[in-house]
């Protein structure tokens, strides 16, 4: 158990739909990371949140956002929903945002039908 | 920009014999980290280890060890006497400096399912 928590663990949804992915870092860490593992893509890089704040962008769309909350929790919003967005979305958690290990919660997968 | 390669798509060997999974990168950083993760069936990232780029000793964890050369670019990952448990799926990954405030992103490496026999 990696410490960090993610809910939930299945979402499964139609097309055009929204969705919030919450994740709660491991206790003392202030930096927050949302990766996506799909298929063909692999595991990339989505957003990084340090302390509230947004400190770098990925390959996220423009259809999903994120933010995080001042009790350092973050949430991942996915909206107008594509079957290509079907895929296991992973929030890491680390104490700083550069050289720390980052640890992966359990991740949520998501259906799109 | 960087790059991580995991050539080796699907390994699947007998229960104790050894196994090496190999990892080749590439980034124009002079100081990196290096990590391996595990994914078992059950779909969580495991962390296994992070490796300083300035750091070449090889490190030796139980059954696993990991061997480091920069001169070639690889991090590659060695389980002896494998053991059922050990079926996943591997993940080489690289940090990357993405902002200046020196945040880090991973790239990751397509990662290597490996399948232990009984």
């Amino acid at each position: 158990d990696s410490g960090v928590t993610q809910t939930p663990k299945h979402l499964i949804t139609a097309t055009g739909q929204r969705v919030t992915l919450r994740c709660s870092p491991r206790s003392g860490d202030l930096s927050v990371y949302w990766y996506q593992q799909s298929l063909d893509q692999g595991l990339q890089f989505l957003i990084q949140y340090y302390n509230g704040e947004e400190r770098a962008k990925g390959n996220i769309l423009e259809r999903f956002s994120a933010q995080q909350f001042p009790d350092l929790h973050s949430e991942l919003n996915l909206s107008s929903l594509e079957l290509g967005d079907s895929a296991l979305y992973f929030c890491a958690s680390s104490v700083n945002p550069s050289t720390d290990t980052q640890y992966f919660g359990p991740g949520t997968r998501l259906t799109v039908l | 920009a960087q790059k991580v390669t995991q050539a080796q798509t699907e390994i699947s060997v007998v229960e104790k014999e050894d196994v090496t999974l190999d990892c080749v990168y590439e980034t124009r950083d002079t100081t990196y980290y290096l990590f391996w993760y595990k994914q078992p069936p059950s779909g969580e990232l495991v962390f296994l280890i992070r490796r300083n780029s300035f750091d070449e000793q090889n490190e030796i964890s139980g059954r696993y060890s990991w061997n480091f050369q920069k001169s070639t670019s690889s991090f590659n990952f060695t389980i002896t006497a494998s053991q059922v448990v050990d079926s996943a799926v591997y993940f080489c990954a690289l940090s990357e400096r993405i902002s200046n405030f020196g945040n880090e992103k991973l790239t990751f490496g397509t990662g290597t399912r490996l399948t232990i026999i009984p």
